[in-house]
C-alpha cells in the first residue's frame, strides 16, 4: 500500500518568513495530493491540492509543488502570519479509484510574532 | 458545521463499556470514513463505507464496529475490546464524483476513558 512520509514534524518560524513542508510517497499510481490545515481542537480543512499532471499550483500565499519522478511534493507558505500556526497534513491518493488517502503524520507549524 | 456533524464533542467512557459516536452528513456524499487521531500519529483509518449497507475495515479496525443503514449516517461504536480508546475521532465524507472539494471532515469527538 501507499506510504507517506512527512517532514519536519515541527517547524518554528518568525512572522514574515517562509515555511516549507515536504512529503514523499511510495506508490507511483497516486495522482492526487491534498494538503489539510488543522487548527488546535478543530477539524482538518483542505487548503490546496494538486494533481499529478501539474507540477505547481499557487493560491495567494500558499503553493504546492510536485515532483513525480522523485515522488515528493511540498507545501510552501510565504509571508507567514501567526494565524498560519496549525498542524498541516499532506496526503496521497488515487483519483478514479477508491479515493482513500494516505495521510502523513503532520507538521506542527508555529509562527512567532 | 460544514454539512457534517459529529456528536458528542466530548465523551467519557468507563472501562468495559461500549460507546457510540454519531456522524451525520447532509451533503449527499456517498462515501464516509472514520479516522482516529493521536498526537504524532497523523490520521489513521478505522472504517469506511462507499455505499449504504456496505463498509470496509481500515488499518486499525480492531475493537471498533460501524453500520451504514442510511446514506446520511455512519455511527462508530468503540467496544470494550478496544484497549486504548482515548483519542480524537474524526468522521469524513466524500462525494462519489470526487469533486474538487475532496474530503469534508466533521468537528470531531474527543473520547476519554475514565
Amino acid at each position: 500500500g501507499e506510504n507517506v512520509e512527512q517532514h519536519p514534524s515541527t517547524l518554528s518560524v518568525q512572522e514574515g518568513d517562509s515555511a516549507v513542508i515536504k512529503c514523499t510517497y511510495s506508490d507511483s499510481a497516486s495522482n492526487y495530493f491534498p494538503w489539510y490545515k488543522q487548527e488546535l481542537g478543530k477539524r482538518p480543512q483542505l487548503i490546496i491540492d494538486i494533481r499529478s499532471n501539474v507540477g505547481e499550483k499557487k493560491d495567494q500565499r500558499i503553493a504546492v509543488t510536485l515532483n513525480k519522478t522523485a515522488k515528493h511534493f511540498s507545501l510552501h507558505i510565504t509571508e507567514t502570519q501567526p494565524e498560519d500556526s496549525a498542524v498541516y497534513f499532506c496526503a496521497a491518493s488515487i483519483r478514479g479509484g477508491s479515493y482513500i488517502p494516505t495521510f502523513g503524520r503532520g507538521t506542527s507549524l508555529i509562527v512567532h510574532p | 458545521d460544514g454539512g457534517i456533524t459529529q456528536s458528542p464533542k466530548y465523551l467519557f467512557r468507563k472501562e468495559g463499556q461500549n460507546v457510540t459516536l454519531s456522524c451525520e452528513q447532509n451533503l449527499n456524499h456517498d462515501a464516509m470514513y472514520w479516522y482516529r487521531q493521536d498526537p504524532g500519529q497523523g490520521l489513521r483509518l478505522i472504517y469506511y463505507s462507499q455505499i449504504v449497507n456496505d463498509f470496509q475495515k481500515g488499518d486499525i479496525a480492531e475493537g471498533y464496529s460501524v453500520s451504514r443503514e442510511k446514506k446520511e449516517s455512519f455511527p462508530l461504536t468503540v467496544t470494550s475490546a478496544q484497549k486504548n480508546p482515548t483519542a480524537f475521532y474524526l468522521c469524513a465524507s466524500n462525494p462519489e464524483d470526487r469533486g474538487p472539494g475532496g474530503y469534508t471532515f466533521g468537528s470531531g469527538t474527543r473520547l476519554t476513558v475514565v
